[in-house]
């Protein structure tokens, strides 16, 4: 079935460490794909997306992602972890070959230890 | 620039009541989206709306759920009767138009007893 995963549940890295976050997709096609940080009592806010182009792209907050087709993911990367990064992350795809789809992963919940 | 406003926040009911939420876009976005977040879950699209029509409702389970979209600005999901298991955060997102950044509204958290 055509889905977004994200593999781990939860995550927990220290202040200061690198983050990854892994995303995969099972689309013939390469989708629009975004991540989004929900905070807790929050809406959901945009980090990045991708839709062409350059496969590296740069977001808010210090985020990073990576798409990788032959991979089929985009993960998420911090260099350094803040105390406030802690947060559900969630990974989504938009668009499949002109068809809107708007499917989001369970979620990766980050925990920062000071 | 004001956000995504939803009301109410939080709403307790009992089982088989009827209950409504409503929102209010980012102005100028067409696009608006009602989504269902159960607890650890990613939201699931419930309907989309493209100003007033509703463009993907195919989620939406229409024997006690319906939206409308007055104007192709304010929404309103309502639920009639509710179940215990419609318990979860009610999510209205809104953007531009088509797949673009979405913009997010603090949810309305659902219980039902």
């Amino acid at each position: 079935a055509q889905s977004v995963t994200q593999p781990d549940i939860h995550i927990t890295v220290s202040e200061g460490a690198s983050l990854e976050l892994r995303c995969n997709y099972s689309y013939g096609a390469t989708p629009y794909l975004f991540w989004y940080v929900q905070s807790p009592g929050q809406g959901l806010q945009l980090l990045l997306k991708y839709f062409s182009g350059d496969t590296l792209v740069q977001g808010i907050k210090g985020f990073e992602a990576e798409f990788k087709r032959s991979q089929s993911s985009f993960n998420l990367r911090k260099p350094s972890v803040h105390w406030s990064d802690a947060a559900e992350y969630f990974c989504a795809v938009g668009k499949v070959s002109g068809t809107y789809k708007y499917i989001f992963g369970t979620g990766t919940r980050l925990k920062v230890l000071a | 620039e004001a956000g995504v406003v939803q009301s109410p926040r939080y709403k307790i009911i009992e089982k088989k009541q009827p209950v409504a939420f409503w929102c209010n876009p980012i102005s100028g976005h067409n696009t608006l989206y009602w989504y269902l977040q159960n607890l650890g879950q990613g939201p699931e699209l419930l309907i989309r709306y493209e100003n007033e029509e509703a463009v993907d409702d195919s989620q939406l389970p229409k024997d006690r759920f319906s939206a409308e979209r007055l104007k192709g600005v304010d929404s309103t999901l309502k639920i009639q009767p509710a179940e215990l298991g419609d318990s979860a955060v009610y999510l209205c997102a809104s953007s531009v138009e088509g797949p673009n950044e979405q913009f997010f509204g603090p949810g309305t958290r659902l219980t039902v007893l």
